[in-house]
């Protein structure tokens, strides 16, 4: 039973540019939550995804977005990269009312 | 809005020792879920045990078991009999309940934990 499957698993962009990020969620999960982890941090939410709605976001700009599609696999978008959105990006994916299940993230470098 | 705080970001321990992970909490719901999660160098966050608020019992699995005080809002890990594969990451995350959808997880800055051979 394959987990969260997270690609690319690193990656560097230019400030300023666009970068995509993408999430395959456990075998059966139907939600999915992205998180943004700094160096030395916790996680910090995103957003959150069910039923190809975002259903949760955290407080983050909206040159975050996100996209969920019909296989529930799912898109975190990030425009107009600054230097201090370099991080480790989670996604997690669930069933409504469990537990979570977490990727091994991708890694983002802007420089 | 809630928080969650571990004042420690460094412990070690003897192998085969026991050591315990702080982590207090604020919120203003009555019912919830506490968590501790290990993050490997792999990066991927493991959950370690989990504790519903209603429950008075403690957690535990294995080697694993938490002191969960409401009134104090205090949620504390024990790792007995310590091994090298328990060194990682360990962070302490709230997440609420009283809504539908409510679900997101909010994380602490974690805690370092070192064995020492």
């Amino acid at each position: 039973d394959a987990g969260v499957t997270q690609s690319p698993t690193h990656l560097i962009k230019t400030r300023g540019q666009q970068v995509t990020l993408r999430c395959s969620p456990k075998s059966g999960h139907d939600t999915v939550s992205w998180y943004q982890q700094a160096l030395g941090q916790g996680p910090q939410f995103i957003f959150q995804y069910y039923e190809e709605e975002e259903r949760q976001r955290g407080n983050f700009p909206d040159r975050f977005s996100g996209h969920q599609f019909p296989n529930y696999s799912s898109e975190l978008n990030v425009n107009a990269l600054l230097l201090g959105d370099s991080a480790l990006y989670l996604c997690a994916s669930s069933l409504v009312g469990k537990g979570y299940t977490f990727g091994s993230g991708t890694r983002l470098t802007v420089v | 809005a809630q928080t969650v705080t571990q004042s420690q970001p460094e412990m070690s321990v003897q192998e085969a020792e026991t050591v315990t992970l702080s982590c207090t909490y604020d919120t203003s719901e009555s019912d919830y879920y506490l968590f501790w999660y290990k993050q490997p160098p792999s990066r991927q966050m493991i959950l370690v045990i989990r504790q519903e608020a209603y429950k008075q019992q403690n957690a535990t699995e294995n080697r694993f078991s938490v002191n969960f005080q409401k009134a104090a809002k205090s949620f504390s890990l024990k790792i007995s009999d310590s091994q090298l594969g328990d060194a990682a990451m360990y962070f302490c995350a709230y997440r609420g309940i009283s809504n539908f959808g409510n679900e997101k997880l909010t994380f602490g800055t974690g805690t370092r934990l070192t064995i020492i051979p």
